[in-house]
Order: C-alpha cells, then sequence, then structure tokens
C-alpha cells in the first residue's frame, strides 16, 4: 500500500525557516518524482514544487522561488522542502504528492499534510 | 500566468447527475485533472488525461474535452460524492495551476 507521511509541519515566526519531510513507502521510490503542494486555511490548492526521480529536474511556482528548496534522499525513501524566509501567506497545509508514471504532470497518491502557520 | 475557471458551487439531488465545469485556454492544448478533496482530507485523483479514471474510481465520475473547457460528470451522484472538486493542468513544467475549486452539493 503506497504511504506518504509528512512531518515537520509548526509555528514560525516571520522571516524563519522551517524544513518538511515526507516519509514514503509501498512503492519503488526511487522511480517516480515527487511534488509538494498546498492550501492555505479555508482556500484551494496550489503546487509548490516538483522533483524528478534522480533529482536530474527541479521545479518551482513563481510564489517560492529562491525561498524554497526541494530535495530528496532515494536511500531513506524521503522527500524534503526547505522553507526560508517564511512569509504569512505561506501559512498552508504541506502535502507531499506522487506523479504517477502513466501522466507526468499529475498526483496520483498524496499524503494527510502538515500544517505550517507563519505569525508572530 | 493562466487561469482555470471553476463555477463556485453546484447542487445536485441525488440520482441526478452533476457537471463541474473547467475553463482555462491552456485547455486546449494541455490535459486537464480533477481531484475530489472532502472536508479533512487529503485530495484524490478520480480524473487524469482529461477522461481516463484511476482504477478505484467508481464508474459514475468521467471526463471530458472541448476546446477551451474540460467537464467532470457524475452520472447518478450520491450522497458521498459532495466534496469540493478542483481541475489542474500543467501549462509547463514550471506552470502547474489548480482551478479554485467547486463545491458539490448533494441533497
Amino acid at each position: 500500500e503506497v504511504q506518504l507521511v509528512e512531518s515537520g509541519g509548526g509555528l514560525v515566526k516571520p522571516g524563519g525557516s522551517l524544513r518538511l519531510s515526507c516519509a514514503a513507502s509501498g512503492f519503488t521510490f526511487s522511480s517516480y518524482s515527487m511534488n509538494w503542494v498546498r492550501q492555505a486555511p479555508g482556500k484551494g490548492l496550489e503546487w509548490v514544487s516538483s522533483i524528478s526521480s534522480s533529482s536530474s529536474y527541479i521545479y518551482y511556482a513563481d510564489s517560492v522561488k529562491g525561498r524554497f528548496t526541494i530535495s530528496r534522499d532515494n536511500a531513506k525513501n524521503s522527500l524534503y522542502l526547505q522553507m526560508n524566509s517564511l512569509r504569512a501567506e505561506d501559512t498552508a497545509v504541506y502535502y507531499c504528492a506522487r506523479t504517477p508514471v502513466e501522466d507526468g504532470s499529475s498526483f496520483d497518491y498524496w499524503g494527510q499534510g502538515t500544517l505550517v502557520t507563519v505569525s508572530s | 500566468s493562466y487561469e482555470l475557471t471553476q463555477p463556485s458551487s453546484v447542487s445536485v439531488s441525488p440520482g441526478q447527475t452533476a457537471r463541474i465545469t473547467c475553463s482555462g485556454d491552456v485547455l486546449a492544448k494541455k490535459y486537464a485533472r480533477w481531484f475530489q478533496q472532502k472536508p479533512g482530507q487529503a485530495p484524490v485523483l478520480v480524473i487524469y488525461k482529461d477522461s481516463e479514471r484511476p482504477s478505484g474510481i467508481p464508474e459514475r465520475f468521467s471526463g471530458s474535452s472541448s476546446g477551451t473547457t474540460v467537464t467532470l460528470t457524475i452520472s447518478g451522484a450520491q450522497v458521498e460524492d459532495e466534496a469540493d472538486y478542483y481541475c489542474y493542468s500543467a501549462a509547463d513544467n514550471n506552470l502547474r495551476v489548480f482551478g479554485g475549486g467547486t463545491k458539490l452539493t448533494v441533497l
């Protein structure tokens, strides 16, 4: 069974940093591209970042470019999101999601999310 | 930038057909996907590549595309289908956008 479990969320002050992790199991992690998608409280979904299976290709939404860094460790079956210079508008539930082989731009499995709150 | 536009809400009675539209210029050239999200839960993929249904998704869910508009159809909507639905497309690798979401009420 595919499982994605996020961790690392919490309360951080504006300008601060946080590192999110996503532990994957139930599939060959190293064969799949992975993503972060976020959802502000009461709002819609927003794609944040994507990384290819071997980390060769990395993409960011304009809203986080230069502040967030996506990475992965295939030996540990883990995905990460380093978030720096955090702003109030980064407050959201952050989901880890897998890209399916049959559709290279989609998300077929999602974790339950971890809440990041940026507030003084 | 580009946008995907959805109605904010759709309401049907149980057993009726629910149709949720998503419009955007990018949809004329790129695939759409649809996600279902129930309160407090993670999104679930219900349609990919405009009209393909993942395994485990009921047959009453279908997708179609015409020009710059895609439609999610739920034939014989059930109470458990009540949820927020989001369309999504990727203009390119750095430009991936969700629609604003549609709240489906089945009552």
